[in-house]
């Protein structure tokens, strides 16, 4: 059972371009969720999404990010005009279906790490 | 702030001593995470302890939780070269299935 799966690893994009960054889930998981990471500090909770829903989108900003969790294929975290303020290490993690109540961990990927040129 | 705190920010130990980090927080919880972090690589679970369990083990890990104080300790026992790492505390709120992290613990085991 493959873990987490981030892609790019290492992304190098100019001012002003757009980023991608990929993530596959665990199999069997439905629950995304998107962390960031900037240098020396700890990581800060961006977004969370089941599928072709965002749940809680209280960590994003308001401009320029965007993420989804198509019904098929990977959940997409968006940048666009990405400025050096965006370098830093992006994290995603799933976690299994929830019953109500319950809360379960997160399984994190290997992280993409975007830097702004 | 909700964000947990760890506590010392930077500790070193030779191999073979114990290795003790706290983490305190604000609010009201429904579960605490211990992740590590190696440099430059993702995060590993360690531990999930819920807010009526007081102690759990695995391996050479130990956490407590004491939410009247609202802090929590990882204790690594008989450390080694590679429990060198960043240790990051995250607690879950009820109601939220965000994890908040605090700003981490840099272990270095010495030879």
């Amino acid at each position: 059972n493959a873990g987490v799966m981030q892609n790019p690893r290492h992304l190098v994009r100019r001012r002003g371009q757009e980023a991608r960054l990929r993530c596959s889930p665990m199999k069997g998981h439905s629950h995304v969720y998107w962390y960031r990471q900037l240098p020396e500090e700890g990581l800060k909770f961006m977004v969370y999404l089941q599928k072709e829903n965002i749940i809680d989108e209280s960590g994003m900003p308001k401009e320029r990010f965007s993420a989804e969790f198509p019904k098929e294929g990977p959940s997409i975290l968006r940048i666009q005009q990405v400025v050096r303020g965006d370098s830093a290490a992006y994290f995603c993690a799933s976690s299994p279906l929830s019953l109500r109540g319950t809360y379960n961990e997160q399984f994190f990927g290997p992280g993409t790490r975007l830097t702004v040129l | 702030s909700q964000q947990g705190e760890e506590d010392p920010q930077a500790l070193s130990i030779q191999e073979g001593e114990n290795a003790t980090m706290n983490c305190s927080y604000k609010t009201s919880i429904n579960n605490l995470q211990w992740y590590r972090q190696n440099s430059g690589r993702g995060l590993v679970h360690l531990i999930l302890i819920r807010s009526n369990e007081r102690e759990k083990h695995s391996g050479r890990l130990r956490v407590t939780l004491d939410t009247s104080k609202k802090s929590s300790s990882l204790l690594i026992t008989a450390s080694r070269a590679a429990d060198t790492a960043s240790y990051f505390c995250a607690i879950m709120n009820t109601g939220f299935q965000k994890l908040v992290f605090g700003t981490g613990t840099r272990l270095l085991v010495s030879p």
